[in-house]
């Protein structure tokens, strides 16, 4: 089963506010992602988790703050978010972070910035 | 120059075509390489990894050319379930790194 799930699917949030995206997976994975995709764009990679340490920050604004809390579980806490923040927030696993495995992504969260 | 270029389409097929995509990578050290495909508003789903010495999955073939650092994605007898956006996307080995192309849009016509 290459299931990866994010909650939530939908989220509207005033510049004031803090939330936060889960992602899980059960594939047993090692390493996991965020990313951040604009409409009629690829995904940009933000974060890499590898046996829960933060491997690669893509120099992400600090108003964007992953946590690990274990090697299923990956969040990414929001806090005092622009506009231009509004995308598809896409997580990924993969078997380890070396390049020859693949990635599969969650159906990822839609987030709006007002 | 882009790191992973490809013709972003839009491709208009009508079903039963055969379709042809093609991508290049400009980093020699590049190690890993995919097809991904993704439908409107959902998430990239992975279609197929691409080998050095090509590799078939049903209707779907994947060459990979190392020397021209070339990809390619044949899709034979299209269906209209296959329109979608398909992204090459290449990995150097630099920690999980993607580097995903702009996308070929493709659209399957009755």
């Amino acid at each position: 089963d290459t299931e990866v799930t994010q909650t939530p699917k939908h989220l509207v949030m005033g510049m004031t506010n803090k939330k936060s995206l889960k992602c899980e997976q059960h594939m047993g994975h090692r390493a996991m992602y965020w990313y951040k995709q604009k409409a009629k764009k690829p995904p940009e990679l933000m974060f890499v988790y590898s046996y829960e340490k933060l491997s690669i920050n893509e120099s992400v604004p600090s108003r964007f703050s992953p946590e690990c809390p274990n090697s299923s579980l990956l969040n990414l806490h929001l806090h005092a978010l622009q506009p231009e923040d509004s995308a598809l927030y896409l997580c990924a696993s993969s078997q380890a972070s070396s390049g020859a495995y693949e990635q599969y992504f969650g159906p990822g969260t839609r987030l709006t910035v007002t | 120059r882009k790191e992973v270029e490809q013709d972003p389409g839009p491709f208009n097929v009508p079903e039963g075509a055969t379709v042809a995509f093609n991508c290049t990578y400009s980093n020699s050290a590049s190690q890993s390489f995919f097809w991904y495909r993704q439908d409107c508003r959902k998430e990239p789903k992975l279609l197929m990894s691409v080998y050095s010495s090509g590799n078939e999955d049903g209707r779907f073939t994947a060459q990979l050319n190392r020397a021209s650092q070339y990809i390619s994605l044949l899709i034979r007898d299209s269906k209209l379930s296959d329109s979608a956006t398909y992204l090459c996307v290449v990995n150097h080995n630099q920690g999980g790194k993607l580097i995903f192309g702009q996308g070929t849009e493709l659209s399957v016509k009755p």
